[in-house]
């Protein structure tokens, strides 16, 4: 296993268009979390799924931003009519289910908005 | 609400040691360390639970105080690869890593 995988690496898109981004978990965890990082600050969060149910959102998360994880897999996280304060890198964490464990974070979709 | 982390930037000499500081204004569940190196992913440090549990790594120590809601993290005999930034994150239950972290601490290690 090599790891929580996100693609694409880096993203550029023109303001207003939509971009989806993909996160692929270590294959046993059940739990996946999006989170959103701008230079010199800490992660924050955006969204968790337990398996293939999103059991929470950050009030923070505007109805542009929606992300799903069909079969409890790998999950999608698309932005639409992006904005240029959308522009950070977004985060992909992974856990197993049961108690508090360590996250394994993915390294990031950095997305630059135009 | 973000936790506060103190100091913002520490540079030390190898073999030096350090303390950073989280404060939290919620009642907390539980606080969480990660390091991250510039360009990379944030990687698990340790979990300090309410009740005195910890889960991490042996080379690394920490506290919680869960009535003053602060915990800190003590870096002894610093070696070049501690250089990183430094996060808390902290969680309101055990449901899961649906964390507030701080804004960082920026840790340089020199030889």
């Amino acid at each position: 296993d090599t790891g929580v995988s996100q693609n694409p690496r880096h993203k550029i898109t023109k303001r207003g268009q939509n971009v989806t981004f993909r996160c692929d978990p270590i294959s046993e965890h059940n739990r996946l979390y999006w989170y959103r990082q701008t230079l010199g600050q800490g992660p924050e969060f955006l969204t968790y799924f337990q398996n293939e149910a999103q059991l929470e959102k950050s009030r923070l998360l505007s109805d542009r931003f929606s992300a799903e994880r069909p079969k409890g897999s790998f999950s999608t996280l698309e932005i639409q009519r992006t904005e240029q304060g959308d522009s950070a890198m977004y985060l992909c964490a992974s856990s197993p289910v049961g108690g508090l464990t360590e996250a394994f974070f993915g390294q990031g979709t950095r997305l630059t908005v135009v | 609400q973000q936790p506060v982390q103190s100091p913002q930037a520490v540079i030390l000499r190898e073999g030096e040691d350090a303390v950073i500081n989280c404060s939290s204004s919620k009642a907390l569940y539980s606080v969480h360390w990660y390091r991250q190196k510039h360009g990379e992913a944030p990687v698990f440090l340790m979990i300090l639970l309410k009740g005195g549990e910890q889960k991490g790594h042996e080379k690394i120590s920490a506290s919680f105080n869960e009535k003053k809601q602060q915990s800190s993290l003590y870096l002894t005999a610093s070696q070049l690869s501690y250089s990183g930034t430094y996060f808390c994150g902290t969680g309101s239950n055990n449901a899961g890593n649906m964390l507030t972290f701080g804004g960082g601490t920026r840790l340089m290690v020199k030889p």
